[in-house]
């Protein structure tokens, strides 16, 4: 692993249906972020993790949850999926949250039906 | 709120110069960032800016003004990889980065 993946790379799913995207990251950086990206908007932070064991919400946290049980993982759960979440998902890690820095994934699209 | 505005699609000459605007209104201020982002892919770092002035990477220079909320991406010699989408974001005083949605490039032979 070099940086940071997730999995999958794309998906479609069915309304009402619980998805978990993954990310990892191999940098042993502090801080993660998940970000969703949508035509026409910036990125838009859904929650992000200053280090393992803590969590915070974003701009649009609703209908989503994370966990970071340990530094390399950082999943996002939506727990019963709706069509205004169909959208491209990036997950993100710089060293520290007021580091200079975010490396991002190579991101995940979801399509909700 | 918290605001950037950067211009939706802009076009240049392949060997060219551009220069990329952002402005910004925010809830403090810690740093302005730029970022890449080619059609597809994930955002990648460009530069970063804190204090007003120039700072030049290459072909890629980026300006910042806080006393106007302003910054500028400029782009030297261009060439076709070129074209791309290019993010601005502004870290606010909680350290969150606020984005804008993207300038995208079009680079003409």
């Amino acid at each position: 692993i070099a940086g940071i993946t997730q999995a999958p790379t794309s998906q479609i799913l069915a309304a009402g249906r619980r998805m978990t995207l993954r990310c990892t990251q191999d940098m042993r950086h502090n801080a993660m972020y998940w970000y969703r990206q949508d035509l026409g908007l910036g990125l838009r932070l859904i929650h992000y993790s200053n280090t393992a064991g803590t969590t915070g919400k974003g701009e649009v946290p609703d209908g989503y949850s994370v966990s970071r049980a340990n530094t390399d993982d950082f999943p996002l759960t939506l727990a019963s999926a709706v069509p205004s979440q169909t959208s491209v998902y990036f997950c993100a890690s710089s060293d520290s949250r007021g580091s200079d820095t975010q490396y991002f994934g190579p991101g995940t699209r979801l399509t909700v039906l | 709120g918290q605001n950037i505005d950067q211009p939706t699609e802009m076009t240049a000459t392949e060997g060219a110069i551009v220069q990329i605007n952002c402005t910004y209104q925010t809830s403090g201020f810690n740093g302005l960032f730029w970022y890449q982002q080619h059609a597809g892919e994930a955002p990648t770092f460009l530069s970063y800016n804190v204090l007003d002035g120039l700072e030049e990477k290459g072909r890629f220079s980026s300006f910042l003004s806080r006393s106007k909320g302003y910054s500028y991406l400029l782009l030297k010699e261009l060439q076709m990889k070129d074209s791309a989408s290019y993010l601005c974001a502004v870290r606010d005083e909680d350290y969150q980065l606020i984005w804008g949605a993207g300038t995208k490039l079009i680079i003409k032979p």
